[in-house]
C-alpha cells in the first residue's frame, strides 16, 4: 500500500542533543511538508519542499533543519537551538498544486528527558 | 492576513443527531478549502475539499460541507452522527503569495458523540 511512514513513533531527546525524525513516502509525490502540532494550536508549518534538492522555511523554522536529497525522503532534524521541542511532529506529502490534498504520516512524538 | 477560524473548541452531539462543525476563512484569492479528521496519536486523514462548482461537497464517511462565499464559511456536516465520529477535526485553506500551495490550518474542533 502506498503511504507515508514516519519513524520512530516516540523519541526522547536530552538537553543539547540533535535528533532526526524520518519521513518516507512511496506515493511519488513531489511536495513534502513538516508540521508541528501542540495542544490547542493546530498545525504549524516548519519546512516544506516542492522538489528534490530544494526546500523553504515555513512559519516556525527556527531550531529545525531539513534535507531533500531524494524524492521519497524528507528528514527533519530538531537541533539543540530549539528550546521547546516537545511536540507531535507530522510529515505530509502531496501532488504539486494548491488544490491537491495532503497525505499525512502517523507522526512522531518528541519528548525531552 | 490569510487565516482559518474554528470558533468552537468542542462540539457535543448525541448519536443519531445531525452534527455541524464550523469553519470560517479569510484569503486574498479564490478559496481552496479542506477538512481533515485526526484520531488520537494518528496523522490527519483527508475528508473532503472545495475547489470550485457546487457549494455542497460530499466526502468520506458520510460527511459533507457547505461552502458559503458571502459568509466566508465552510461548515462540516453529517446528517446522523456515530460514536466513531468522535475525533479532532481541522479545517484548512490554501495560502496565497509566498506560501502558495501550503495549507493554513484552524486550531481544530474536538467532536464528541455520546451514545
Amino acid at each position: 500500500d502506498g503511504g507515508i511512514t514516519q519513524s520512530p513513533k516516540y523519541l526522547f531527546r536530552k538537553e543539547g542533543q540533535n535528533v532526526t525524525l524520518s519521513c518516507e513516502q512511496n506515493l511519488n509525490h513531489d511536495a513534502m511538508y513538516w508540521y508541528r502540532q501542540d495542544p490547542g494550536q493546530g498545525l504549524r508549518l516548519i519546512y516544506y519542499s516542492q522538489i528534490v534538492n530544494d526546500f523553504q522555511k515555513g512559519d516556525i523554522a527556527e531550531g529545525y533543519s531539513v534535507s531533500r536529497e531524494k524524492k521519497e525522503s524528507f528528514p527533519l532534524t530538531v537541533t539543540s537551538a530549539q528550546k521547546n521541542p516537545t511536540a507531535f511532529y507530522l510529515c505530509a506529502s502531496s501532488i504539486a498544486g494548491g488544490h491537491q490534498p495532503q497525505h499525512f504520516g502517523d507522526g512522531t512524538r518528541l519528548s525531552i528527558l | 492576513a490569510q487565516s482559518v477560524a474554528q470558533p468552537e473548541d468542542q462540539v457535543n452531539v448525541a448519536e443519531g443527531n445531525p452534527l455541524t462543525v464550523k469553519c470560517t476563512y479569510s484569503v486574498s484569492g479564490n478559496p481552496y478549502l479542506f477538512w481533515y479528521v485526526q484520531y488520537p496519536n494518528r496523522g490527519l486523514q483527508f475528508l473532503l475539499k472545495y475547489i470550485t462548482g457546487d457549494n455542497l461537497v460530499k466526502g468520506s464517511y458520510g460527511f459533507e460541507a457547505e461552502f458559503n462565499k458571502s459568509q466566508t464559511s465552510f461548515h462540516l456536516k453529517k446528517p446522523s452522527a456515530l460514536v466513531s465520529d468522535s475525533a479532532l477535526y481541522f479545517c484548512a485553506v490554501r495560502g496565497y503569495g509566498g506560501s502558495q500551495g501550503n495549507l493554513i490550518f484552524g486550531k481544530g474542533t474536538k467532536l464528541s458523540v455520546k451514545p
